[in-house]
């Protein structure tokens, strides 16, 4: 079945530590999407890659950086800098940046310990 | 950024309608976007609208007014299954979305 897989679902982070969180498609979708989302807030966009080995910036990109090296896979590491990590992450893709919808991930929840 | 508004709460009935209201500023505008999300699952794509007027499908439906600002979801014969969080979001002119804090609705029996 084509989709959007996001692995783990649930991630725990020590202080300090850089953790990675896996988003991977076999949509053929040339865009792909990170947001954040915390309690009572709609998402926020993190990055962004409208085709591999490009990405932008989002709305909160600090403290997070993202790679593209395949069509299929967008990759999203927290890293130390972000002193606020405890979220529910979505991935996104969609066939292209003007496509009708996006479609998400399962998500992956992070946590600090 | 975009500053978009929706109601927090909304209660109906089992087999009743509600409509979910959303107001909108952005600098372009490339289409406006429903979303369902329940609770701790990833959200499921309702409806898009780009051009004015009513689309209809099935019991959900969307409107819109780009001159306004202004977008509504309406859902018909409400189910229990349909208790869960409305999201809008609209794509910016760099094709960028932005979502609202989404509506929580919650179905009686």
């Amino acid at each position: 079945d084509g989709g959007i897989t996001q692995s783990p679902k649930y991630l725990f982070r020590k202080e300090g530590q850089n953790v990675t969180l896996s988003c991977e498609q076999n949509l053929n979708h040339d865009a792909m999407y990170w947001y954040r989302q915390d309690p009572g807030q709609g998402l926020r966009l993190i990055y962004y890659s409208q085709i591999v080995n490009d990405f932008q910036k989002g709305d909160i990109a600090e403290g997070y950086s993202v790679s593209r090296e395949k069509k299929e896979s967008f990759p999203l590491t927290v890293t130390s800098a972000q002193k606020n990590p405890t979220a529910f992450y979505l991935c996104a893709s969609s066939i292209s940046q003007s496509a009708k919808a996006q479609h998400f991930g399962d998500g992956t929840r992070l946590s600090i310990l | 950024g975009q500053n978009i508004d929706q109601p927090t709460e909304m209660t109906a009935t089992e087999g009743a309608i509600v409509q979910i209201n959303c107001t909108y500023q952005t600098s372009g505008f490339n289409g406006l976007f429903w979303y369902q999300q329940h609770a701790g699952e990833a959200p499921t794509f309702l409806s898009y609208n780009v051009l004015d007027g009513l689309e209809e499908k099935g019991r959900f439906s969307s409107f819109l007014s780009r001159s306004k600002g202004y977008s509504y979801l309406l859902l018909k014969e409400l189910q229990m299954k349909d208790s869960a969080s409305y999201l809008c979001a609209v794509r910016d002119g760099d094709y960028k979305l932005s979502f609202g804090a989404g509506t929580t609705v919650t179905v009686r029996a």
